[in-house]
C-alpha cells in the first residue's frame, strides 16, 4: 500500500498567514493526488485535484503543487473559515489512501 | 446538481452486518464516467477508503477490511449499497458515500453528509 505522510500534523496560525502543508508518498503517484478540507460534522470538501487543479468554487488562495512523491497545499492568506483539518488522498493505485491529516488551528 | 444521501441503521450489534444505502439524485449511477465509493471516519481518527464500484460491475475493496465488505449497485433505484459483516466496536464510524470522476487521476466529489454508525450491544 502507498503510505502518505502529512506534515505537520498540527499547525497553529493567524489570520493572514501563509500556510503550507506537505504530503509525501512512499512511492511515486504521478499527479494523482487530491486535497480535502474537513470541518466538524461536515463531509470532506474537495479543494484540489490532480495535485494542482483548483476545484470549481474554491477560493484562489488555495493552491497545490508537486508530483511524484512530494506535494504541497498552500493557503496564501489564511481566513477564519479555513481553520479545519486538511487531508491528502492518493488516487494512483488501490487501495486508495489518505494522509493522516493536518489540523489548522487559530493562534 | 448531484446529491448523495446515506441511510441505514445508526446502531448495529457486534458480529452482525452493517448495511447502508447511498441514494443518488441529480444524476445517474449508470454513467460510465464515474465510480461510486464508500469511506469512513472513526471517532477522532482520519479518513479511510472502503471501496468503490462502477456500473459495469468493476469493484475494488480495501483488503484491510479482510473480505467483510460488499458493495453493490441498484440501477433501478439509482442507489448503491455497502454491507460490512461481522462488525466490532472498531467499525464504529461516520460512513460517507461519494462519486469518483476518473479524469486526470480522478477525485471524489460530491460527498454525502455522512451517517454515524455505532456498533454496540
Amino acid at each position: 500500500d502507498i503510505q502518505l505522510t502529512q506534515s505537520p500534523s498540527f499547525l497553529s496560525a493567524s489570520v493572514g498567514d501563509r500556510v503550507t502543508i506537505t504530503c509525501r508518498a512512499s512511492q511515486g503517484i504521478s499527479s494523482h493526488l487530491a486535497w480535502y478540507q474537513e470541518k466538524p460534522g461536515k463531509a470532506p470538501k474537495l479543494l484540489i485535484y490532480a495535485a494542482s487543479t483548483l476545484q470549481s468554487g474554491v477560493p484562489s488562495r488555495f493552491s497545490g503543487s508537486g508530483s511524484g512523491t512530494e506535494f504541497t497545499l498552500t493557503i496564501s492568506s489564511l481566513q477564519p473559515e479555513d481553520f479545519a483539518t486538511y487531508y491528502c488522498l492518493q488516487l494512483y493505485t488501490y487501495p486508495l489512501t489518505f494522509g493522516g491529516g493536518t489540523k489548522v488551528e487559530i493562534k | 446538481q448531484l446529491q448523495l444521501q446515506e441511510s441505514g441503521p445508526g446502531l448495529v450489534k457486534p458480529s452482525e452486518t452493517l448495511s447502508l444505502t447511498c441514494s443518488v439524485s441529480g444524476g445517474s449511477i449508470s454513467s460510465s464516467s464515474y465510480r461510486w465509493g464508500w469511506f469512513r471516519q472513526s471517532p477522532g481518527k482520519g479518513l479511510e477508503w472502503i471501496g468503490n464500484i462502477h456500473y459495469s460491475g468493476s469493484i475494488y475493496y480495501n483488503l484491510s477490511l479482510e473480505g467483510r465488505v460488499t458493495i453493490s449497485l441498484d440501477t433501478s433505484k439509482n442507489q448503491f449499497s455497502l454491507k460490512l459483516s461481522s462488525v466490532t466496536a472498531a467499525d464504529t464510524a461516520v460512513y460517507y458515500c461519494a462519486r469518483r470522476k476518473e479524469v486526470a487521476g480522478g477525485w471524489f466529489e460530491p460527498w454525502g453528509q455522512g451517517t454515524l454508525v455505532t456498533v454496540a450491544s
